[in-house]
């Protein structure tokens, strides 16, 4: 059980800012939002993460709703080699990853 | 900093044979996971270590599957017998005491005909 939604696939031009979006409307007061993205033939790779507040890092920026219900994945340029499948994933204090199916991202030239 | 290693990245066997699959974390990290991921799925979790230690195991199938990390470094996870639906990606993470990312390995395919 992934506990989070997230749609199966989604396309976007490259150059465009990707927002890639995920419902966790059950998430707990001490779970965190963690994203990851798997490359093809690749191992997951982490993104980012957060708890409360919006995070940046050199990859990505994470929204969370202030009700923590949902979140939204942005890369604000996207390249080819953004093509991958993103996971939305939340952990607990057993700091284990649950994935689901996630999103397949297309970049398209 | 290198990665964690696997070897070896592709093995084919017949079912009922036995394979055994080799993981070498990030240096320092005190935490080491298998995960399975089946073609078109997520990656499943089967077993978590911490040390030489086995924190969680709930979803290691007892019957056919061992692992082990006798030193706290390395970790084998071994199949035995194979059946056809183990045919899947095997991928080995790490992670340090202080932060929770994990940082995974390229994985092994395995295929079993």
């Amino acid at each position: 059980d992934a506990k989070t939604t997230q749609p199966t696939s989604m396309d976007c031009a490259e150059g465009r800012a990707a927002n890639l979006p995920c419902n966790h409307s059950t998430i707990s007061g001490n779970e965190y939002v963690y994203w990851y993205r798997q490359i093809h033939s690749q191992g997951p790779q982490y993104i980012i993460h957060g708890l409360k507040n919006n995070e940046t890092n050199e990859m990505a920026s994470l929204i969370i709703t202030e009700d923590r219900k949902s979140s939204t994945l942005i890369l604000p340029h996207a390249t080819l080699r953004d093509t991958a499948v993103y996971y939305c994933i939340r952990l607990g204090s057993a700091r284990q990853l649950t994935f689901g199916s996630g999103t397949q991202l297309t970049v398209l030239p | 900093e290198a990665g964690v290693a696997q070897s070896p990245r592709y093995k084919i066997i017949e079912k009922r044979q036995s394979v055994a699959f080799w993981c070498n974390p990030i240096s320092g990290h005190a935490t080491l996971y298998w995960y399975q991921q089946i073609l078109g799925q997520g990656p499943k979790l089967l077993i978590q270590f911490q040390n030489n230690g086995v924190v969680d195991d709930s979803q290691l199938p007892k019957d056919r599957f061992s692992a082990e990390r006798l030193k706290g470094v390395d970790s084998t996870l071994k199949i035995q017998p194979a059946k056809l639906e183990d045919s899947a990606v095997y991928l080995c993470a790490s992670s340090s005491i202080l932060v929770s990312e994990q940082f995974f390995g390229p994985g092994t395919r395995l295929t079993v005909l």
